[in-house]
């Protein structure tokens, strides 16, 4: 089946310094990846839509300029936290979809980042 | 509006008792939809979908689901519960036209305990 990487799965940073995260689709191509934010004992937040090749589009109340997302090939985005603070501590995660129609999202396995 | 309702937080169940985990959906067009499962600090896993044709669809461990669209419903259901079943599970709804096709709702998460 259709495998999403993300790394890292955990990571601590101090306040002030940037965290990039990678998402990878390991078997299939993907024009389009979706990044969301968990938070505890709730619903996904879906942040952005990363489009291969173009901007990604940012849902209302994300901040672009803090959360940078790169998408710069079929298998690969990267959301980057810029000056972290510790109210950006959450659970991330990306998710794909294969060109097929109809098919599901497939879910990176999330990141854990904690800003001290 | 496209939306997901899972009106359940919590459902309790004792093991090798049937289950079922509820979920309604708003959309324009016809529906796609989707259950997943999340287990602790892991990405969200896929666990079947209705795209068209029968109403009740089949997924893996066992599970599930029988769309109903005159209630615009479509539950998660197992006929015997295992422990090993406990998470946290979303229902997702993504519409087959307009401005927002692309993109995937998810309801508010039911986390599902089954006691030995």
């Amino acid at each position: 089946g259709a495998v999403v990487s993300q790394h890292p799965s955990r990571v601590i940073c101090k306040s002030g310094t940037s965290v990039k995260i990678e998402c990878r689709s390991l078997d299939f191509q993907a024009t389009t990846m979706f990044w969301y934010r968990q938070f505890p004992k709730q619903s996904l937040m879906l942040m952005a839509t990363s489009n291969e090749g173009s901007k990604a589009t940012y849902e209302q109340g994300v901040e672009k300029d803090k959360f940078l997302i790169n998408h710069a090939s079929l298998t690969l985005s990267t959301l980057t936290v810029t000056s972290a603070h510790p109210e950006d501590s959450s659970f991330y995660i990306c998710s794909a979809r294969e060109l097929q129609e109809y098919s599901p999202l497939h879910f990176g396995n999330g990141t854990r980042l904690t800003v001290t | 509006a496209q939306s997901v309702a899972q009106p359940e937080d919590q459902v309790n169940v004792a093991e090798g008792n049937p289950l079922t985990v509820k979920c309604t959906y708003s959309v324009s067009g016809n529906p796609y939809l989707f259950w997943y499962v999340q287990y602790p600090n892991r990405g969200l896993q896929f666990l079947l979908k209705y795209i068209t044709g029968d109403n009740l669809v089949k997924g893996s461990y066992g599970f599930e689901a029988e769309f109903n669209k005159s209630q615009t419903s479509f539950h998660l259901k197992k006929p015997s519960a295992l422990v090993s079943d406990s998470a946290l599970y979303f229902c997702a709804v993504r519409d087959s036209e307009g401005y927002n096709f692309n993109k995937f709702y998810f309801g508010s998460g039911t986390k599902l305990n089954v006691k030995p």
